[in-house]
């Protein structure tokens, strides 16, 4: 039972263009929703955290979407850069960020320049 | 500072061999997390260890799949009698101790087996 899933598989962007990554959950227990950004060879490094209690995060080019009521939540970045091409993973956890995180399968992001 | 470092990073091992893997998560962090990440199946929770308290094992997929995690810090995962489908990259994480705070990935091991 996939209980995180992750749309497109891959997307490709122009340079200074919007990308935009879509997850949807069925755990309604879910309270944590990070996104990972992980580069070839590389472990994931923390992107961006929402928590349920509000609709929208923004950091930098960076912002995070949730909606509740939908169980969807979504990643979009603005103005994006060859810099950002990597694969992108969104992910949930019930009881917060210290806890054992259930992942989408990952989209592989190309920024063409 | 130095973060979350695993070892080896790759390994290549024939099957029905036992492999164990190394990760020495970042100094005074006291969750850590062990996760596999196959091609096109993202990353799979394995096991969480947290303190002194009995360690989460429910995510190892078979009773070949152990680890352990010694003195609070270092931890080791061991898979026994290894099968080509363990083919994948192994990653650790560990985070300190309380919410809000993020999990620090290493750059994984990555096992071959043939």
């Amino acid at each position: 039972q996939q209980q995180v899933k992750q749309s497109p598989q891959s997307l490709i962007v122009q340079k200074g263009g919007i990308s935009i990554i879509n997850c949807a959950y069925e755990n309604t227990a879910f309270d944590y929703f990070p996104w990972y950004q992980q580069f070839p060879g590389k472990g994931p490094a923390l992107l961006i955290a929402i928590r349920p209690d509000v609709s929208e995060k923004k950091e930098g080019r960076f912002t995070i979407s949730f909606n509740k009521s939908a169980k969807q939540f979504s990643l979009h970045i603005m103005d994006s850069q060859p810099g950002d091409s990597a694969t992108y993973f969104c992910a949930a956890s019930v009881g917060g960020s210290n806890y054992k995180l259930t992942f989408g399968k990952g989209t592989l992001l190309t920024v063409n320049p | 500072g130095a973060g979350v470092s695993q070892s080896p990073s790759n390994k290549v091992t024939e099957k029905g061999k036992d492999v164990e893997l190394r990760c020495d998560p970042i100094s005074g962090h006291t969750a850590l997390y062990w996760y596999r990440q196959s091609l096109g199946q993202g990353l799979e929770f394995l096991i969480y260890f947290q303190g002194n308290s009995a360690p989460d094992k429910s995510g190892l997929p078979s009773d070949r799949f152990s680890a352990e995690r010694t003195g609070g810090s270092v931890s080791t995962l061991t898979i026994q009698r290894t099968q080509q489908e363990d083919s994948a990259v192994y990653l650790c994480a560990s985070s300190p101790d309380g919410l809000g705070q993020p999990q620090h990935f290493g750059d994984g091991t990555r096992l071959s087996i043939l």
